[in-house]
C-alpha cells in the first residue's frame, strides 16, 4: 500500500464549478498536511497548509483534514480557467526531522469557460 | 525576493554520462531538498541538505548524490545516467530544517533528457 494515494484524473469541471479533490494516507505519524498546485512546465506552489485536524480557508480555497480517516481534502469555490493545472497533496510526520515531504501523484484539473 | 533558482532548465545527456545540476535556495533558507518528477511516478524525494550536512536521502542508488556549499547552494551529481533517469529535476528549500512549519518553496526545476 502506497503511504498518499491520490486519484489522478483527468478533472474537468465547467467553470464556477466547486472542486474536490482528495488524498488518503496510511501513516498515522502524519501531521502536516499540503496542497500544492503545479503549472505545466513549472515547479509546485504551496496553496494551503494544515497542522494536524480540522478546516483551513483561504479565499476560494478550503483545505480540511480528517486524521482519524486518514483522508485529506481540497475544495476550490467558484473555479477558474486559471485554476487549471495538478493539484498535489503531500504531508510528512516526525515534526519534519525526516526531512521528507511525502506527495501524492496529483489529479490534474481542467476548468472549462 | 529572489525565490528558488535552479540551473540549467532544460539539457541533454548521453546514457552512461554524468550530469551536475545546480540550486540557489530562498535567501535565508538553510535546508535544501531535491526530487525527482518523472512521468507517472510523481515526486519522488532524493536528498536533503542542512547546514552543509546531507540529513536524510530517499531511495535511489548511490550514483545520484550532491553537496550543500557553505553559501547554502546545493550540487545534485547523477553518475552513468541510464534511460530511466529522464525526469524534471526540482530543487526546493526551507525556512527551517525538515520545513514542517512552513513546506518547501520550489524552483521551476531542471529538465533533464538521457538518450
Amino acid at each position: 500500500q502506497k503511504e498518499v494515494e491520490q486519484d489522478p484524473g483527468p478533472l474537468s469541471v465547467p467553470e464556477g464549478a466547486i472542486v474536490s479533490l482528495n488524498c488518503t494516507y496510511s501513516n498515522s505519524a502524519f501531521q502536516y498536511f499540503m496542497w500544492y498546485r503545479q503549472y505545466s512546465r513549472k515547479g509546485p506552489e504551496l496553496l494551503m497548509y494544515t497542522y494536524s485536524s480540522g478546516n483551513k480557508e483561504d479565499g476560494r480555497f478550503t483545505a480540511q483534514v480528517d486524521k482519524s480517516s486518514k483522508y485529506i481534502s481540497l475544495f476550490i469555490r467558484d473555479s477558474q480557467p486559471s485554476d487549471s493545472a495538478t493539484y498535489l497533496c503531500a504531508m510528512m510526520g516526525y515534526g519534519g526531522s525526516q526531512g521528507n515531504l511525502i506527495f501524492g501523484k496529483g489529479t490534474k484539473l481542467s476548468v472549462k469557460p | 525576493e529572489a525565490g528558488v533558482t535552479q540551473s540549467p532548465t532544460h539539457l541533454i545527456k548521453t546514457r552512461g554520462q554524468q550530469v551536475t545540476l545546480r540550486c540557489s535556495p530562498i535567501s535565508g533558507h538553510t535546508s535544501v531538498y531535491w526530487y525527482q518528477q518523472a512521468l507517472g511516478l510523481g515526486l519522488q524525494f532524493l536528498l536533503w541538505y542542512d547546514e552543509g550536512e546531507e540529513r536524510n536521502r530517499g531511495n535511489f542508488p548511490p550514483r545520484f548524490s550532491g553537496r550543500q556549499f557553505p553559501n547554502y547552494s546545493s550540487e545534485l551529481n547523477v553518475n552513468a545516467l541510464e534511460l530511466e533517469d529522464s525526469a524534471l529535476y526540482l530543487c526546493a528549500s526551507s525556512l527551517t530544517p525538515g520545513g514542517a512549519d512552513y513546506g518547501y518553496t520550489f524552483g521551476s526545476g531542471t529538465r533533464l533528457t538521457v538518450v
